[in-house]
């Protein structure tokens, strides 16, 4: 199965509160989980990744926590700002296919 | 400005008409993939290229969508006979031969048919 599936849809946090959004895959085979930012009018870029032997990776306010055996994923924003509030996309890839597999993303607010 | 490439920026097109649609990859990449954003959903993949060379288009509705990446120039993505349905943002990703799983986006073509 190739689908990536992501949830909330859609999230509304205060300022300085944490984000999270989950992801769940099905094919083992996917070897990097990106996380990608898209601000309106404007096309996806690469937030952060992790591959499937770390547990967790942590950049700045942003950590993406990996559980292999459940095939689950999630990106967390700590400190939550206005400037983030965008859409984001959790994927799959299959480095060696040169496949990437998107979710369906996730409009986040954040309020001031 | 080294990024991916895509023009036009917006396209209006009536039904029927067709649409072409323009990706320059970063300098140094070879592949090429489109992907199309329908409001309110995720990115659809819907082919991957290589230079003269489709690599994989199961993405890609059976008809009237086409895309090539000829030796020189752009990559194209081509609707004929566009219809509604077909009004989205598609984009155009690059990445290079030794692919990390990084894609390199560009800001998408915004294509409305009337």
């Amino acid at each position: 199965q190739q689908q990536v599936k992501q949830s909330p849809q859609s999230l509304i946090v205060q300022k300085g509160g944490i984000s999270i959004i989950n992801c769940a895959y099905e094919n083992t085979a996917f070897d990097y989980f990106p996380w990608y930012q898209q601000f309106p009018g404007k096309g996806p870029a690469l937030l952060i990744a992790i591959r499937p032997d770390v547990s967790e990776k942590k950049e700045g306010r942003f950590t993406i926590s990996f559980n292999k055996s459940a095939k689950q994923f999630s990106l967390h924003i700590m400190d939550s700002q206005p400037g983030d509030s965008a859409t984001y996309f959790c994927a799959a890839s299959l480095t060696g296919g040169f496949k990437t597999i998107f979710g369906a993303g996730t409009r986040l607010f954040v309020k001031a | 400005n080294a990024g991916v490439m895509q023009n036009p920026r917006h396209l209006v097109r009536r039904r029927g008409q067709e649409a072409r649609l323009r990706c320059s990859p970063m300098k140094g990449h070879s592949h090429v993939y489109w992907y199309r954003q329908l409001p309110e959903e995720g990115l659809k993949f819907m082919v991957y290229l290589q230079k003269e060379n489709i690599i994989d288009e199961s993405g890609m509705p059976k008809e009237r969508f086409s895309a090539e990446f000829p030796k020189e120039g752009p990559s194209i993505l081509r609707i004929q006979q566009v219809v509604r349905g077909d009004s989205a943002a598609y984009f155009c990703a690059s990445s290079p031969t030794g692919f990390t799983g990084e894609l390199f986006f560009g800001e998408g073509s915004r294509l409305t048919v009337l």
